[in-house]
């Protein structure tokens, strides 16, 4: 059972919009900045949105980023089929002496 | 481009200890504002926080490991390393060494390197 809690799957037609939620509690989304990684088959994570909204470098403009309370979002627009992978969210948890948590993880099917 | 190579044994037997040791190449371990640490990600499963320490000495670690984990750093040889305990099949994963910029003064936190990954299975 993961702190942060995300939908287990999501999928879109190629060009379409979808978004993926991220709730989580006072001590971690509510009160700190949220982290979003992209992981495609057999890889390692990679940074795709850090606090809350931001790109890193070569990230498309397609993917975007957003925080309310204490849920978050992903949004990816113009879906490609490159986008086919799961994503986490993750945020720093004030509880007990502090950790990361991360979601359980989106499968993002491109169909 | 900075770049971290995780290594160590990929079967280990229950109730040994693990040991992986992360080798960072073009780029210093003792770079101002950066940790370094685990996170692990079970066969099929999510990503998990095993812990994160600061070259100089502070350290911090999930709190439902930290009774099994020690976490040590080489800076002679810009490596870090990870020992865990009394590990169980439930330790079987694939161990992710990352960087963690973390720098209050302007609110950044995040994990921006990673590893590719080292599956260890942990079977008799």
């Amino acid at each position: 059972q993961s702190v942060l809690t995300q939908p287990p799957s999501a999928s879109g037609t190629p060009g379409q919009r979808v978004t993926i939620s991220c709730s989580g509690s006072s001590s971690n989304i509510g009160s700190n900045t949220v982290n979003w990684y992209q992981q495609l088959p057999g890889t390692a994570p990679k940074l795709l949105i850090y606090s809350n909204s931001q790109r890193p470098s070569g990230v498309p403009d397609r993917f975007s980023g957003s925080k309310s309370g204490t849920s978050a979002s992903l949004a990816i627009s113009g879906l490609q089929s490159e986008d086919e992978a799961d994503y986490y969210c993750a945020a720093w948890d004030d509880s007990l002496n502090g950790l990361w948590v991360f979601g359980g993880g989106t499968k993002l099917t491109v169909l | 481009q900075l770049q971290l190579q995780e290594s160590g044994p990929g079967l280990v037997k229950p109730s040994e200890t693990l040991s992986l040791t992360c080798t960072v190449s073009d780029g210093s371990i003792s770079s101002s504002n950066y940790y370094w640490g685990w996170i692990r990600q079970p066969p099929g499963k999510g990503l998990e926080w095993i812990g994160s320490f600061y070259y100089s000495g502070s350290a911090y670690y999930n709190p439902s490991l930290k009774s099994r984990v020690t976490m040590s750093v080489d800076t002679s040889k810009n490596q870090f390393s990870l020992k865990l305990t009394s590990v169980t099949a439930a330790d079987t994963a694939v161990y992710y060494c990352a960087r963690l910029l973390s720098d209050s003064s302007v609110e950044l936190y995040y994990f921006d390197y990673w590893g590719q990954g080292t599956l260890v299975t942990v079977s008799s």
